[in-house]
């Protein structure tokens, strides 16, 4: 079955720069777009960015275009996301996902979520 | 505070039925599907309906979508305890060029 596996929670002072990392297994990698949505704790869900595994193209959401980067290594299946300049307001849970928004049917997968914690 | 507009909170009874409404504009509702999904405590998100009104495999008939217009609902029939969660609608945004979700609905089964 399909996994999305996240790599672990990160702690991080401001102004510095966080990589989050998505295994995915259980499907082919490069069929689909991978995702990230990030949820400040006790609030909703937000879409940052989207990656193509394929090609490695990728699109954001206009308030990370500035700090974002989405990345890929095929050789093993995995996505990554990093955020630069980092705030007290980036502390949140990441989710990587394999969105129906995008695949447009019942194919729809998140990963675990990885807590990333901004504090001095 | 997002550009699709939920109720911040909903509740009902065991056996009841609810409905939870999501408005938006003819960037993202109005043009394209819309999307639902649940949110358990600590949990990831969980899709619910896809294409404006499809259950995947597994997701009880009791939870139903629709859309119209600029706006959707999804509908809980036969409400239980473990319905208990976040619900978010999800639409494409043309603007935004990717899902935009909306500020969510919590649930309380009384």
């Amino acid at each position: 079955q399909v996994h999305l596996v996240q790599s672990g929670a990160e702690v991080k002072k401001p102004g510095a720069s966080v990589k989050v990392s998505c295994k995915a297994s259980g499907y082919t990698f490069t069929s689909y777009d991978i995702n990230w949505v990030r949820q400040v704790p006790g609030q909703g869900l937000e879409w940052m960015g989207w990656m193509n595994p394929n090609n490695g193209d990728s699109g954001f959401a206009q308030k990370f275009q500035a700090r974002v980067t989405m990345t890929r290594n095929t050789s093993i299946n995995t996505a990554y996301m990093e955020l630069t300049s980092l705030r007290s307001e980036d502390t949140a849970v990441y989710y990587c996902a394999v969105l129906s928004t995008e695949t447009t049917s019942s194919f729809d997968y998140w990963g675990q979520g990885t807590l990333v914690t901004v504090s001095s | 505070q997002s550009v699709v507009t939920q109720p911040p909170s909903a509740s009902g009874t065991p056996g009841q039925r609810v409905t939870i409404s999501c408005s938006g504009s003819s960037s993202n509702i109005g043009s394209n599907f819309v999307y639902w999904y649940q949110q358990l405590p600590g949990t990831a998100p969980k899709l619910l309906i896809y294409r404006n009104n499809q259950r995947p495999s597994g997701v009880p008939d009791r939870f139903s979508g629709s859309k119209s217009g600029t706006s959707a609902s999804l509908a809980i029939s036969g409400l239980r305890s473990e319905d208990e969660a976040d619900y978010y609608c999800a639409p494409w945004d043309d603007s935004l060029g990717g899902p935009v979700f909306g500020g969510g609905t919590k649930l309380t089964v009384l």
